[in-house]
């Protein structure tokens, strides 16, 4: 069974300081992935995708990527009181006859001090 | 362009009864993936639907089932709730194909009770 696992949290940062959420996952043949931000009591917003290793930056947000290690982070510099919320990390893994699955984490719970 | 929108936002049903929830994907996503979250599980794949056809399933009794339209709008049913159906159950739209490459969009949920 392919699982991806989270640090439940919660972290907490200090206003305008960088948050780190880290992220593993089991199935080697994994191909995309993904972090959803989600504010409590609502649903789930994609924030970054990543496809390939190295770093991609979009804004205040850094998505990390090694599959050799088969490990994936998010950083969020200056990071605000607005970026409390739990953020789930998801893979995107091929699941048999031409279709894919996307499993989630269970999230990390950011809270930013102000 | 709209998001996606899903029917009712709340429902309250008792044990035995079924429910059936409604999901219409953003305009031109031809795929509708539904999820099952709750506190101690998190977000549960249930099934995932392309051109009105189930193209994959998650791990869930057969008292879950969905369907899709031509329109590419889904339902999703079921039947006999026990307590343990109570969850927020959240529908994803994407373009769909079959590229790994498919970021998918959440719409707000059904918070789901069963009394």
């Amino acid at each position: 069974q392919k699982e991806v696992e989270q640090n439940s949290g919660p972290l907490s940062v200090p206003e305008g300081a960088i948050a780190s959420l880290n992220c593993t996952y089991s199935d080697r043949v994994s191909q995309s992935f993904f972090w959803y931000r989600q504010y409590s009591g609502k649903s789930p917003e994609l924030i970054m995708s990543i496809y390939s290793n190295g770093d991609k930056e979009d804004g205040r947000f850094t998505a990390q990527l090694n599959k050799a290690s088969q490990y994936v982070s998010l950083l969020i510099r200056d990071s605000q009181p607005s970026d409390s919320a739990t953020y789930l990390c998801a893979v995107y893994s091929y699941s048999g006859a031409g279709s894919y699955q996307l499993t989630f984490g269970k999230g990390t719970k950011l809270s930013v001090i102000p | 362009k709209a998001g996606v929108t899903q029917t009712p936002r709340y429902l309250i049903k008792t044990r035995g009864q079924q429910v059936t929830l409604s999901c219409s994907p953003i305009s031109g996503h031809r795929s509708v993936s539904w999820y099952q979250q709750t506190p101690g599980q998190g977000l549960q794949f249930l099934f995932e639907y392309f051109s009105e056809t189930q193209r994959n399933k998650g791990n869930f009794p057969g008292r879950f089932s969905g369907r899709q339209f031509s329109n590419s709008r889904s339902e999703m049913n079921v039947s006999t709730l026990e307590l343990g159906d109570s969850a927020l159950y959240l529908c994803a739209s994407s373009l769909a194909g079959t590229s790994a490459i498919n970021e998918q969009f959440f719409g707000p949920g059904t918070r789901l009770t069963v009394l």
